[in-house]
């Protein structure tokens, strides 16, 4: 029973379009994040979203807008694709946030986002 | 703000020896640190982490850290490496308001026969 989940894993797409990357988790957890991981592996927080609110928005482009439609869920919505998006996606989730952030992270399996 | 260092992008052990893989880090409060693999094409995977408890740190698969403030270090051993342990390691620092994951650039562990 996969604890985060993504869809798609893979995602190859023309620049100018948008696109939806979908994470569900159902490990009870309150918080959720995205990550993006670039070509040579480096990852960095996008957005942290705790019981459905947005904490964190890490000078991420205003073309992509993370949308919870509930605490399982924390789908990433990309406007106006260019090829620089391309990149490895990871969501996560963990327990809590705050002082609680001794809780680990639990991540998904990556989508491939290719922009041609 | 909070940063990780993570020395040598690639380390090379053959089968069975040692394998240690470093991580240091600068934060301003005590720190949250996480280990994490990640094999090919999947996502990743916590190996072990530090959250002010034991300083030794014993994580999954044999592997340990140890968590050394005067030295702001948090590197990963295991004593006897296998094939399978050949992958990607990532440190990371956890924030403390926000408990987002600022990560080191990444160790490639190669493991030769």
């Amino acid at each position: 029973d996969t604890a985060v989940s993504q869809t798609p894993k893979y995602l190859v797409t023309q620049m100018g379009n948008d696109k939806s990357i979908k994470c569900e988790q159902n490990l009870g957890h309150d918080t959720m994040y995205w990550y993006k991981q670039d070509s040579k592996k480096f990852l960095k927080i996008m957005f942290s979203y705790n019981n459905k609110e947005l904490i964190i928005n890490e000078t991420v482009p205003n073309r992509f807008s993370p949308k919870s439609p509930d605490k399982a869920h924390l789908n990433l919505h990309i406007n106006s694709l260019e090829l620089g998006d391309s990149a490895v996606y990871f969501c996560a989730s963990s327990q809590g946030q705050g002082a609680i952030g001794r809780y680990e992270q639990y991540f998904g399996p990556g989508t491939r986002l290719t922009v041609t | 703000a909070q940063s990780v260092t993570q020395l040598g992008s690639h380390v090379s052990v053959s089968e069975g020896a040692l394998v240690l893989l470093r991580c240091n880090y600068s934060s301003s409060v005590p720190p949250y640190l996480f280990w994490y693999v990640q094999y090919p094409n999947q996502g990743l995977q916590l190996l072990l982490k530090y959250t002010s408890a034991a300083t030794l740190v014993k994580g999954i698969n044999g592997f340990e850290a140890e968590f050394k403030k005067s030295e702001t270090s948090f590197h990963l051993t295991k004593p006897s490496a296998h094939m399978s342990d050949a992958a990607e390691y990532f440190c990371a620092v956890s924030d403390w308001r926000y408990s987002t994951l600022t990560f080191g650039k990444g160790t490639m562990l190669l493991v030769s026969p």
